[in-house]
């Protein structure tokens, strides 16, 4: 079955403690992202990644960091992690980077930091 | 940034009424429009997207239709389901590929 994978699926933490939420695709898709779903905002890009080893900011990039060693893996780093970065994740691929294509979304995880 | 601004942010449809939701854009510089659904507990999943060439895109009974002089496009949910119960995105690509949200509409339709 085609789809994204990610884990956890809730993860409560404390300030400042490190913590990396999965991301993995068996779609063979070049594009990958992470976005983060707040109300009244939508979904916002956190990052994105082209293909692997090429990463880049989305719009809300502060305080977050990803890697993608492999093309199938895009995990999202939360180095010192902020009350402010409390909300719901969503990572998500897609066939290529040209927007046209379907994005193919993960079932999300609730992240919460006291 | 190239925001959506979507409308409304909360609709209650009664079953077999006619849902719609709207959306406005700042500029045409991409070219595809997207509508996601997102059921709770679910990561969003696309139900249908349009070209700007082309002035409306039916689907069942989903439908969008876009306005390109007036930057706007909306989602037309005809005999609207309990099942149409969720969370609808408009979306249009930027630039990289990004997807570009609307703030989302949560619809509630009532048996």
């Amino acid at each position: 079955e085609a789809q994204v994978t990610q884990n956890p699926r809730y993860l409560i933490t404390v300030t400042g403690k490190k913590l990396t939420v999965t991301c993995s695709q068996n779609m063979n898709h070049e594009y990958m992202s992470w976005y983060r779903q707040d109300p009244g905002l939508g979904l916002r890009q956190i990052y994105y990644s082209m293909n692997v080893e090429v990463t880049d900011k989305g719009d809300v990039p502060e305080g977050y960091k990803v890697s993608r060693k492999e093309k199938r893996n895009f995990p999202l780093i939360l180095e010192s992690p902020s009350p402010n970065q409390t909300s719901l994740y969503f990572c998500a691929s897609s066939l290529s980077p040209t927007g046209t294509t379907e994005a193919f979304f993960g079932q999300g995880t609730r992240l919460t930091v006291v | 940034q190239q925001q959506v601004k979507q409308s409304p942010q909360s609709l209650i449809v009664q079953k077999g009424g006619i849902s719609i939701i709207n959306c406005a854009y700042e500029n045409t510089a991409f070219d595809y429009f997207p509508w996601y659904q997102q059921f709770p507990g679910k990561g969003p999943a696309l139900l249908i997207a349009i070209r700007p060439d082309v002035s409306e895109k039916k689907e069942g009974r989903f439908t969008i239709s876009f306005n390109k002089s007036a930057k706007q496009f909306s989602l037309h949910i005809m005999d609207s389901q309990p099942g149409d119960s969720a969370t609808y995105f408009c979306a249009r690509t930027g630039n990289t590929g990004k997807l570009i949200f609307g703030q989302g509409t949560t619809l509630q339709v009532k048996p």
